[in-house]
């Protein structure tokens, strides 16, 4: 069954340090993968996806998140932390079937310090 | 803002009570899909309309229903609440099916069953 995997329950950083969140996955074919954002009492904002091509993907906010096929990894990426990052952080892939529906990781809650 | 508007933000009830829950897509979005957000249970997908259609069900419970209106909107229904109800519901809508996943979020409905 299809499955991600969020190792990292809740990860504190300083403001402007660099930051890497883990995301692992289970799937039987080349996967859509996406990072979504979720600020206090908000809806989730993608940050990222990728479909297919560069490995490296760029998305919005500055951050960046890297496909390696071999460890089944889709890691989120900013090379230096504003305090206004703090949020909650999901990885998902879409569904192998002909739904559209996404699988979400547990999420990883990212605390800033001044 | 993501376009996705739903209505109520929030909503507390008495267990075995009835809600509708409310979602406007993005203009020209035809999809909408239905996610709860619980804390034992993460982001689960409950269910996707296209185009007023059922395309896809998750893990939605018999008590929980959905449509899509002619105008796109779409209703999720939870009758006989329980406790365990208490949620954040996102409703998401896309431009077509087969997104594989890439979706925009409303900010979601808070629902409290007491």
């Amino acid at each position: 069954a299809q499955s991600v995997t969020q190792p990292d329950i809740h990860i504190t950083v300083s403001e402007g340090a660099s930051l890497e969140l883990r995301c692992n996955y289970s799937y039987g074919a080349t996967p859509y993968l996406f990072w979504y954002v979720q600020s206090p009492g908000q809806g989730l904002q993608l940050l990222l996806k990728y479909f297919s091509g560069d490995t490296l993907v760029q998305g919005i906010k500055g951050f960046e998140a890297e496909f390696k096929r071999s460890q089944s990894s889709f890691n989120l990426r900013k090379p230096s932390v504003h305090w206004s990052d703090a949020a909650e952080y999901f990885c998902a892939v879409g569904a192998l079937t002909n739904t559209d529906k996404l699988i979400f990781g547990t999420g990883t809650r990212l605390q800033v310090f001044p | 803002d993501s376009g996705v508007t739903q209505t109520p933000k929030h909503l507390i009830t008495a267990t075995g009570q009835r809600v509708t829950l409310r979602c406007s897509p993005r203009s020209g979005d035809l999809s909408v899909y239905w996610y709860q957000q619980s804390l034992d249970q993460g982001l689960q997908f409950l269910i996707q309309y296209y185009n007023g259609e059922e395309r896809a069900k998750g893990n939605i419970l018999e008590r929980f229903s959905a449509q899509q209106f002619p105008d796109l909107h779409s209703e999720l229904n939870l009758s006989s609440l329980e406790l365990g109800d208490s949620a954040l519901y996102f409703c998401a809508s896309s431009v077509i099916a087969g997104t594989r996943g890439e979706a925009f979020f409303g900010q979601g409905t808070r629902l409290t069953v007491v």
